[in-house]
């Protein structure tokens, strides 16, 4: 696609579940990113992937948190036993190689943890 | 201390004047600097990126790092309404394969 795509867009889920989150970066980029926004607040960076490794994971929360990529192309993250303070937007971005790079977000996954 | 701070506003600034928006980082080696710019609801989209001291124009915007001092600002001469916003600071540490963003400033145009 001309874009980063995510889905869903929307999820609403129950404190104890877990819940998979995809992302799929536009088509040569092999630098992702996945970040966390709360509501009115930063973007607070998760994880980063070069390729399908993923050299700076220091972000992510807990070790309910985790994240892949396969084929260099998408990526899932995944959150085990969801919390209610898990509650975020969840952003994915892509850039052409590492972290100098312009960085195009997608549209986002709305999280709600009830 | 936070690695990227931001005055979280908002900014109030009248139509066709100067918004000054200010960003101050806390690793003395970081090298590279950027401004996303995010609409209510919608994504950061990058509006400018600058890794030397000084100043860099593009259109109505001009970017200024002072490494010295440790703050990147960002100016937008003539501010429309659509320029009505939040303003995300992002800087790359030393050494590190991430970027830090701030907690954005909240600028808003008034007609």
């Amino acid at each position: 696609g001309a874009g980063v795509s995510q889905s869903p867009s929307n999820k609403v889920t129950e404190k104890g579940k877990d819940v998979e989150l995809r992302c799929d970066p536009i088509s040569g980029h092999t630098a992702l990113y996945w970040y966390r926004q709360s509501l009115g607040q930063g973007l607070e960076f998760l994880i980063y992937f070069q390729g399908n490794s993923a050299p700076d994971k220091s972000g992510l929360p807990s070790d309910r948190f985790s994240a892949e990529r396969t084929g260099g192309s998408v990526s899932t993250l995944t959150i085990q036993r969801t919390q209610q303070e898990d509650s975020a937007v969840y952003l994915c971005a892509s850039s052409l190689a590492g972290v100098l790079n312009e960085q195009f977000f997608g549209p986002g996954t709305r999280l709600t943890v009830l | 201390q936070k690695e990227v701070e931001q005055n979280s506003g908002p900014l109030s600034v009248p139509e066709g004047a100067i918004a000054s928006l200010n960003c101050t980082y806390s690793d003395r080696g970081s090298q590279s600097f950027f401004w996303y710019r995010q609409y209510s609801g919608k994504s950061p989209e990058l509006i400018m990126f600058i890794y030397s001291n000084g100043d860099k124009e593009d259109g109505r915007f001009t970017a200024q790092l002072n490494k010295a001092s440790q703050y990147v600002s960002l100016l937008i001469r003539d501010s429309q309404p659509s320029d009505s916003a939040t303003y995300l600071c992002a800087v790359n540490p030393s050494s590190a394969s991430k970027i830090i963003f701030g907690s954005g400033t909240r600028l808003s145009i008034r007609p």
